[in-house]
């Protein structure tokens, strides 16, 4: 099984600051057919499902705002959340796609400093 | 616009069976793969089943291997998920999930609003 390892657990940001957080595999993800990641990230708020941020490591989904971007490629990767905004105060989940089971990062918690 | 409303949680006892659906609507159904997630209370995500478009291909989480079954109704744009045996560690929100592809090796690009099952004496 492909092991997801996200750090930190826990973060604190002031508004207009950067977050940053991190996700490690435990093997690549790294699709050579395609040259894809399969690496995707997701923003969950309280009482809410998860909502698919970035796919393939560094792809936003339709609609996510500019401030989101994602990078890496292999094992380790990361997501950016360039000013943060009181909006997006949530769980970050990141999730390998590779193979199964599928496997998701045990979350980071963003809060506003 | 694309909607997955799952339906069937509640509280069962441990042994007991449990059978979950998701109704899908606003996209061509049979064109996807299509999961199950689980939260359960205050913890993160675990994925818990995957059947890919047809139906043909399905991979189980080790937790549920042997107890749960996924199956889709393609005609009727349904999801399911049969529990059986179920145990207290099965207690959680499940939501069924849209995969990007049609394989299941994909992002889950939509995800439905949860139902809750509780597995309690």
């Amino acid at each position: 099984d492909i092991v997801m390892t996200q750090s930190p657990d826990s973060l604190a940001v002031s508004l207009g600051e950067r977050a940053t957080i991190n996700c490690k595999s435990s093997q690549s993800v790294l699709y050579s057919s395609n040259n894809e990641n399969y690496l995707a990230w997701y923003q969950q708020k309280p009482g809410q499902p998860p909502k698919l941020l970035i796919y393939w490591a560094s792809t936003r989904e339709s609609g996510v705002p500019d401030r989101f971007s994602g990078s890496g490629s292999g094992t380790d990767f990361t997501l950016t959340i360039s000013s943060l905004q009181a909006e997006d105060v949530a769980v970050y989940y990141c999730q390998q796609c590779y193979s199964t089971p599928l496997t998701f990062g045990g979350g980071t918690k963003v809060e506003i400093k | 616009q694309v909607q997955l409303v799952e339906s069937g949680g509640g509280v069962v006892q441990p042994g007991r069976s449990l059978r979950l659906s998701c109704v899908a609507s606003g996209f061509t159904f049979s064109n996807y793969a299509m999961h199950w997630v689980r939260q359960a209370p205050g913890k993160g995500l675990e994925w818990v089943a995957l059947i890919s478009y047809d139906g043909g291909n399905k991979y189980y989480a080790d937790s549920v291997k042997g107890r749960f079954t996924i199956s889709r109704d393609n005609s009727k744009n349904t999801l399911d998920l049969q529990m059986n045996s179920l145990r207290p560690e099965d207690t959680a929100v499940y939501y069924c999930a849209r995969d990007r592809g049609y394989s299941g090796y994909d992002s889950f690009d939509y995800w439905g609003q949860g139902t809750l099952v509780t597995v309690s004496s």
